[in-house]
């Protein structure tokens, strides 16, 4: 049974540019939420897709975008990368509605923006 | 608003040592509690999880208890071993499905 997987999983870009994440989900989970790690510190929520729409949102800009395909695969978007969007980005999928809330994390994908 | 405040890290342990990591939260409702640890390199792992006052979470020798009259969550193990190096987050969910909200996160560091 495959755990949540992530591509990449290193991504070097320059500010200005746009980067594309991805996350498939723990087999059987139908929601996906991503996190920002910075160095030293903790994750912070970005967003939350269920059903392909977007459930939840945390104190991002709207350069942070999302999408959830019908597979329940998601994507991460960031436009316009700034020297602080540099971080760990964690994907973290979960099954709603049957009473389960353990988030199970992927690897994770790390952005480092010149 | 909601948040989690856990002790400063580097922690520091000789091998078999007991170990305490103080986790304490702030929340208006009443959260689910967890600790996730990520060893380096790594997405984070599920360690335990209480869901209600008083309950206790345990594995792999580690154990919290979820005490609403002080609103702390702290982590122990009563003897550490060198693989049980790396960083440890506390963290509260409010609603089924929700997000976490996480601590920043304590490094513990175990020596032979």
């Amino acid at each position: 049974d495959a755990g949540v997987t992530q591509s990449p999983t290193h991504l070097i870009k320059t500010r200005g540019q746009q980067v594309t994440l991805r996350c498939s989900p723990k087999s059987g989970h139908d929601t996906v939420s991503w996190y920002q790690q910075a160095l030293g510190q903790g994750p912070q929520f970005i967003f939350q897709y269920y059903e392909e729409e977007e459930r939840q949102r945390g104190n991002f800009p709207d350069r942070f975008s999302g999408h959830q395909f019908p597979n329940y695969s998601s994507e991460l978007n960031v436009n316009a990368l700034l020297l602080g969007d540099s971080a760990l980005y964690l994907c973290a999928s979960s099954l709603v509605g049957q009473g389960v809330d353990e988030q199970f994390f992927g690897p994770g994908t790390r952005l480092t923006v010149l | 608003g909601d948040s989690v405040t856990q002790m400063e890290g580097p922690v520091t342990l000789s091998e078999e040592a007991f170990l305490t990591i103080n986790c304490t939260y702030t929340a208006t409702g009443y959260p689910s509690l967890f600790w996730y640890v990520q060893y380096p390199g790594e997405g984070l792992q599920l360690l335990l999880k209480a869901t209600k006052a008083d309950d206790k979470g345990s594995n792999k020798g580690f154990e919290a208890t979820y005490r609403k009259e002080t609103t702390s969550f702290h982590l122990e193990k009563g003897s550490v071993q060198v693989s049980d190096s790396a960083v440890y987050f506390c963290a509260l969910l409010y609603n089924q499905g929700g997000k976490l909200i996480f601590g920043q996160g304590t490094e513990l560091s175990v020596k032979p």
